[in-house]
């Protein structure tokens, strides 16, 4: 079955402070790769995403992402976390199998302490 | 920003009245999706469409249906509504990668999301 995963649903980080946020799926193929935020109230914006090519991605505000195709994972990063970055982060990934479908993971609330 | 207007944005009803949601989009895109937000679960797929009167479900789809029947229009309907439908739903529409069009980036865009009270 196709799934995602993100087993931390909670992460608290000093501003400063290197972040990886953990994301893991479930496909038979290589899918297509995303990373969402949410600020509280707010709508979702796209951090990044991976099609195909070069496994370390760079997006905006400073994150990147690192596609493993032998741990199906595709984790989060950023060397210094700002206060900012404290949101919701989610995991997306579309599988493109006849048609595409979005799963999201569940997602992980980031708080940075001042 | 992509052209995605979800109508109403905010809506209170009673348990077992019908209420329907409606994303409008101006992109032309073909594929069109709606989501429930709830706290711990992120992003759960109820139905998408990927044409006009072409849809699937996701994994939430009991208690939902939806409707395609133009390109620009993708309705969701709750039949009789439920306390347990009480959430943030949002549409969103995406197009593979490609084209001219400058959204045709593969990557969903989002609607600014309609919350629905069932009491």
């Amino acid at each position: 079955a196709q799934s995602v995963t993100q087993p931390d649903i909670h992460i608290t980080v000093s501003e400063g402070a290197s972040l990886e946020l953990r994301c893991n799926y479930s496909y038979g193929a290589t899918p297509y790769l995303f990373w969402y935020v949410q600020s509280p109230g707010q709508g979702l914006q796209l951090l990044l995403k991976y099609f195909s090519g070069d496994t370390l991605v760079q997006g905006i505000k400073g994150f990147e992402a690192e596609f493993k195709r032998s741990q199906s994972s595709f984790n989060l990063r950023k060397p210094s976390v700002h206060w900012s970055d404290a949101a919701e982060y989610f995991c997306a990934v579309a599988f493109t199998s006849g048609t595409y479908k979005y799963i999201f993971g569940t997602g992980t609330r980031l708080k940075v302490l001042a | 920003d992509a052209g995605i207007t979800q109508s109403p944005r905010h809506k209170v009803t009673e348990t077992g009245t019908p209420v329907t949601l409606r994303c409008h989009q101006t992109e032309n895109h073909r594929y069109m999706y709606w989501y429930r937000q709830d706290p711990g679960h992120g992003l759960r797929l109820i139905h998408y469409s990927y044409g006009v009167k072409d849809t699937d479900k996701g994994e939430v789809s009991d208690g939902y249906s939806v409707s395609r029947s133009k390109t620009e229009d993708f309705l969701l309907t709750l039949e009789s509504a439920t306390s347990s439908q009480t959430s943030v739903y949002f549409c969103a529409i995406s197009a593979p990668s490609g084209g001219t069009l400058r959204t045709n980036t593969g990557e969903l865009f989002f609607g600014e999301g309609s919350r629905l009270t069932v009491l």
